[in-house]
């Protein structure tokens, strides 16, 4: 259906590490959005890809949507103690309605 | 960047009362809004899209006649929690769309005893 499958539900690494997370849908997806959300806060908007096989980088942030506009991933290079938080991606359906993955919850050790 | 608030923060109820919970856009004017609910551990499922001078609409499963959505002008949305129970507990979260972005309010956590 509408769903979007994100894993892995949880990632542990030691800072320095790199991190990705995928989201994959059955259906082809009009855009995918990218959110952070720190504990205890709101999700955060980072990125919104449109394009097949589409690549946007933000620093240490690699976004790809795949060529069949499916899936996506998101991957932080030489990750840090501030990327802790969950990353959650998301389809836009009609009317702006967001529908949001499983997400990833990053703990990153010193 | 947009701002979007939400108040309060946080609110304990008893079980039986009605709570209402506010969204603002403080920048910028927002036609639609929309809320979702966020369970611990859990990801953000969308509760309704709330529409200014009109009737909200409501996801598939969400009860209309306990969480009534008013949107009153084009920077306000409230959700109220009819007849909360325990299992109403739940972080409540707004957002309002600014061009493509998605802005979300800090949230709100309730908790019903």
């Amino acid at each position: 259906g509408q769903q979007v499958m994100q894993i892995p539900q949880y990632q542990h690494v030691q800072e320095g590490e790199d991190f990705t997370t995928y989201c994959n849908s059955s259906t082809t997806l009009s855009n995918i959005q990218w959110y952070k959300q720190r504990p205890g806060g709101h999700p955060v908007f980072l990125i919104q890809l449109v394009k097949s096989g589409e690549v946007k980088k933000q620093k240490r942030l690699t976004f790809q949507f795949g060529e069949a506009k499916k899936n996506s991933s998101l991957h932080i290079t030489a990750t840090q103690t501030t990327d802790v938080g969950t990353y959650f991606c998301a389809r836009e359906t009609s009317g702006s309605r967001l529908t949001f993955g499983e997400g990833t919850q990053l703990t990153v050790n010193p | 960047g947009a701002v979007v608030s939400q108040h309060p923060s946080r609110v304990i109820c008893k079980s039986g009362t009605s709570v209402k919970i506010e969204c603002r856009s403080l920048d910028f004017q927002a036609t639609t809004m929309f809320w979702y609910r966020q369970f611990p551990k859990q990801s953000l499922m969308l509760m309704a899209t709330s529409n200014e001078g009109s009737k909200a609409t409501y996801e598939q499963g969400v009860e209309k006649d306990k969480f009534l959505i008013n949107h009153a002008s084009l920077t306000l949305s409230t959700l109220t929690v009819t007849s909360a129970h325990p299992e109403d507990s739940s972080f409540y979260i707004c957002s309002a769309k600014r061009e493509y972005e998605q802005y979300f309010g800090p949230g709100t956590r309730l908790t019903v005893t």
